[in-house]
């Protein structure tokens, strides 16, 4: 059973500049979450999925951010008009279905640079 | 409004040393979750132990022990003998379980340092 998986692990990217990373979630893991990682913080929560259905969002996720999990399997998350606030480590994590206490499995990040 | 303080920002020891890392928790919910993560220097989230709050049973697991007091609201961990291995940024979590939607709340971290 592979982990989690996230691509790219890294991204450059210019101000202004879209960008979309890639999660991959532990085999049959129904439900997914997206956590931004800034230089010396804690994660915070950004979004999750259960299934294909997002149910939650944060405030940190600006109009600029969207994330889609079309098939109730992958998931992506794109940032529009990046900006340098936006430079942090993006993490993914997924937990099986129907466990009360489920505890969060990480994928490695993808860590964005917008110069 | 849940809340995770870990007051120790850098912890410096020798090897061999016993250190323990501090987790202090805030939250209006009686059924809870507790967790503790390591980060190594590559960056990715290691877990390593799940505690729920009708459980303050302290936990070892080898050279890591786990003393969770309600009264108190702390989750400390203790690493015994530590070892050049152990360095990383170790973090706190929160959650109010599944069908509050498993959402985690992270400390702010403590960075370990083990020197040889």
């Amino acid at each position: 059973d592979t982990g989690v998986s996230q691509n790219p692990r890294h991204k450059i990217t210019k101000r202004g500049q879209n960008v979309t990373f890639r999660c991959d979630p532990i085999s049959e893991h129904n439900r997914l979450y997206w956590y931004r990682q800034t230089l010396g913080q804690g994660p915070e929560f950004l979004t999750y999925f259960q299934n294909e259905a997002q149910l939650e969002k944060s405030r940190l996720l600006s109009d600029r951010f969207s994330a889609e999990r079309p098939k109730g399997s992958f998931s992506t998350l794109e940032i529009q008009r990046t900006e340098q606030g936006d430079s942090a480590m993006y993490l993914c994590a997924s937990i099986p279905p129907g466990t009360v206490s489920a505890t969060q499995y990480f994928g490695p990040g993808t860590r964005l640079l917008v110069l | 409004a849940q809340k995770v303080t870990q007051a120790q920002t850098e912890i410096s020891v020798v090897e061999k040393e016993d250190v323990t890392l501090d987790c202090v928790y805030e939250t209006r919910d009686t059924t809870y979750y507790l967790f503790w993560y390591k980060q190594p220097p590559s960056g990715e989230l290691v877990f390593l132990i799940r505690r729920n709050s009708f459980d303050e049973q302290n936990e070892i697991s080898g050279r890591y022990s786990w003393n969770f007091q309600k009264s108190t609201s702390s989750f400390n961990f203790t690493i015994t003998a530590s070892q050049v291995v152990d360095s990383a940024v170790y973090f706190c979590a929160l959650s109010e379980g599944y069908n509050a939607g498993n959402m985690l709340t992270f400390g702010g971290g403590t960075r370990l340092m083990v020197k040889p």
